[in-house]
């Protein structure tokens, strides 16, 4: 099975801080994905990349940013955390052809104080 | 732009009663449908799928059939246990390729004893 791990399932921040939340996964995907979710507003996608250094923003990608240098590892990048950050984040990959749907990650629940 | 409406919750059942939890879709072309679920504390997991019209997808007794004409995606269950409750996400992928998942705004279901 593939498995999208996420770097940490609980992160407290403070506000302006860098953050950096990091995503791996071990099958090979071409693509990857990062969204966050929020209590009645459903899943969200922030930003995603159908191969190495490449990058297509979703639909609120202000205030975030990524890198994905390696295949296996998307990374997602608070460039200066707000308190409306507050959320929980939730990486995905999956294979071209999107028939299949993807596999996420455990999420990580990042607080921002 | 492609978008997913769900019923919204919560949905609440006792053990064995039958579970429709509706969803309707706007999408060009024919794109593929699929129905995720979230148990507490976790990620979302693929709880079945279909990528054409009249195609039924099935998985742990949950039931949905991809229906054009009514541009529906409806989720049922005939009797459902304690251990079904959890968060039920609708999404859909454009069949166009580049195209990421659009998720509905999920459905809480609780099932009592």
């Amino acid at each position: 099975d593939v498995k999208v791990t996420q770097s940490s399932r609980y992160l407290v921040k403070r506000t302006g801080e860098k953050v950096f939340l990091e995503c791996v996964q071990d099958m090979d995907h071409e693509n990857m994905f990062w969204y966050r979710q929020d209590p009645g507003l459903g899943l969200r996608l922030i930003y995603f990349s159908y191969d190495v250094k490449m990058k297509e923003k979703g639909d609120i990608p202000e205030g975030y940013s990524v890198s994905r240098e390696k295949k296996e590892r998307f990374s997602l990048i608070l460039e200066s955390a707000s308190t409306n950050q507050t959320s929980m984040y939730l990486c995905a990959s999956d294979t071209p052809g999107g028939g299949y749907g993807y596999t996420f990650g455990s999420g990580t629940r990042l607080t921002v104080v | 732009g492609d978008s997913v409406t769900q019923m919204e919750g919560p949905v609440t059942l006792s053990e064995e009663a039958f579970l429709t939890i509706n969803c309707t879709y706007t999408a060009t072309g024919y794109p593929s449908l699929f129905w995720y679920v979230q148990y507490p504390g976790e990620g979302l997991q693929l709880l079945l799928k279909a990528t054409k019209a009249d195609d039924k997808g099935s998985n742990k007794g949950f039931e949905a059939t991809y229906r054009k004409e009514t541009t529906s995606f409806h989720l049922e269950k005939g009797s459902v246990q304690v251990s079904d409750s959890a968060v039920y996400f609708c999404a859909l992928r454009g069949f166009q390729a580049g195209t990421a998942l659009i998720f509905g705004k999920g459905t809480t279901l609780s099932v009592s004893s």
